[in-house]
């Protein structure tokens, strides 16, 4: 069965920091993976996604960015975080049917 | 990106009651999802649908793909305070998922 993982789980960081949000799917090959951003009001905003390795596609300009370097690998980063940065991120992979399922998301604090 | 409008925004309910919540978009979708997010957790999938019609159930749970492919609903039977939580719909077409803004459910023993 596919399950998805991505670290760490909370995360409190200064501002201007780096920061490196991982995730991994395992049980499936070539998936479409997501980066999302949630507000404390519930709403989820899209920021990254990717058709395969190496292909980022950018919703939102802002402080972060995503790489792809294998298959089953998705990570967001940023060279110096913001305040406005904090938040509740989510991977996500789906299938080709067009089901999504999510991670268990990364609580990041910055101070 | 788009929002799906998703109503009711929160519910108060008793214990063994039935729930009911939708989604309408203004865009036609291939697969409409329904979820439910615990607080501090990633959403879970409770289920999908794919056809225009569709109607499914996962135990208490019943959801529906409407017939114009632009709307759905979820509807909740007999409420246990394990129900408490966040229901959000999504809708899928191509590469992309558009969520609805949340049900906030909470269940009084």
């Amino acid at each position: 069965s596919q399950t998805i993982h991505q670290w760490p789980a909370t995360l409190v960081q200064p501002v201007g920091s780096p920061l490196s949000l991982e995730c991994t799917v395992e049980g499936t090959s070539n998936p479409n993976l997501y980066w999302y951003r949630q507000a404390a009001g519930r709403g989820l905003q899209l920021l990254f996604y990717s058709v395969g390795i190496g292909q980022i596609s950018s919703e939102v300009p802002q402080n972060l960015s995503a790489s792809r370097p294998q298959d089953r690998q998705f990570i967001l980063s940023s060279k110096k975080l913001l305040l406005s940065d904090s938040g509740f991120y989510l991977c996500a992979w789906s299938r080709t049917a067009g089901e999504l399922f999510f991670g268990e998301g990364s609580r990041l604090t910055v101070l | 990106g788009q929002q799906l409008n998703q109503s009711p925004q929160s519910m108060f309910i008793q214990e063994g009651e039935d729930v009911s919540m939708n989604c309408t978009s203004s865009s036609i979708f291939n697969t409409w999802l329904w979820y439910k997010q615990d607080p501090g957790e990633g959403p879970v999938l409770l289920i999908a649908l794919y056809k225009a019609g569709e109607l499914t159930s996962n135990g208490r749970l019943t959801a529906q793909f409407g017939i114009t492919r632009k709307d759905s609903f979820l509807n909740i039977s007999a409420s246990i305070p394990s129900d408490v939580g966040i229901y959000f719909c999504a809708g899928h077409t191509g590469n992309q998922f558009y969520f609805g803004t949340g049900t906030s459910l909470t269940v009084i023993p």
